[in-house]
């Protein structure tokens, strides 16, 4: 079946534009993650849905970053007034409903930011 | 503070020879452990993960990993490398259900 899909895969934006990353996950999953993988921090949880309710945004850089999750779904990461520092690979994740114990996220390709 | 740590930045090893990957946690308690594989321009893929139990866990693609609670470790093995198993290993590990923390990843270069 589809795995997670990312658009775009490629982004290249000046630096105080606003970028829009979305996701969409595997059909019938429940949870969705974000997490940023940059040179200098590595992998890095970002923020977590359950539905579309957030119960986990602790990794959230700043307050220009924000996301939000429609129809317990596709889901999109809004970065304000980008600035060099946001350059990275951006990774979505999605997990089946189950106990909620460990369950595997399966990752899409990602979408590379480049903020000049 | 909650940390994973992969010692080794890059491995190289020969087609056909043996690998092993060095994960260790830091954790208060015995977190869920996981590793991932991430080809060039792909998404992280799942090898194996360990929960509980027997301590040696199979995953894809003929790899295993050891659970070793007196070391805090978790090494990824593999007993003969093939050419497509080049690419980066990410160890992983979490507490709850949700939020992984990963290693900064171990590349692993095959030479023919």
């Amino acid at each position: 079946g589809a795995g997670v899909s990312q658009s775009p895969s490629n982004k290249v934006t000046e630096k105080g534009k606003d970028v829009e990353l979305r996701c969409d996950p595997i059909s019938g999953h429940t949870a969705l993650y974000w997490y940023r993988q940059s040179l200098g921090q590595g992998l890095e949880f970002l923020i977590y849905f359950q539905g579309n309710s957030a119960p986990d945004k602790s990794g959230l850089p700043s307050d220009r970053f924000s996301a939000e999750r429609t129809g317990g779904s596709v889901s999109t990461l809004t970065i304000q007034r980008t600035q060099q520092e946001d350059s990275a690979v951006y990774l979505c994740a999605s997990s089946p409903p189950g106990q909620g114990l460990g369950e595997t996220q399966y990752f899409g390709p990602g979408t590379r930011l480049l903020v000049l | 503070a909650q940390s994973v740590t992969q010692p080794d930045i890059h491995i190289t090893v020969s087609e056909g020879a043996s690998l092993e990957l060095r994960c260790n946690y830091s954790y208060g308690a015995t977190p869920y452990l996981f590793w991932y594989v991430q080809s060039p321009g792909q998404g992280l893929q799942l090898l194996l993960k360990y929960f509980s139990g027997d301590t040696l866990v199979q995953g894809i693609k003929g790899f295993e990993a050891e659970f070793k609670r007196s070391q805090s470790s978790f090494n990824l093995r593999k007993p003969s490398v093939h050419w497509s198993d080049a690419a980066e290993y990410f160890c992983a590990a979490t507490l709850n259900d949700y939020k992984l923390s990963f290693g900064a990843g171990t590349t692993v270069t095959v030479r023919a």
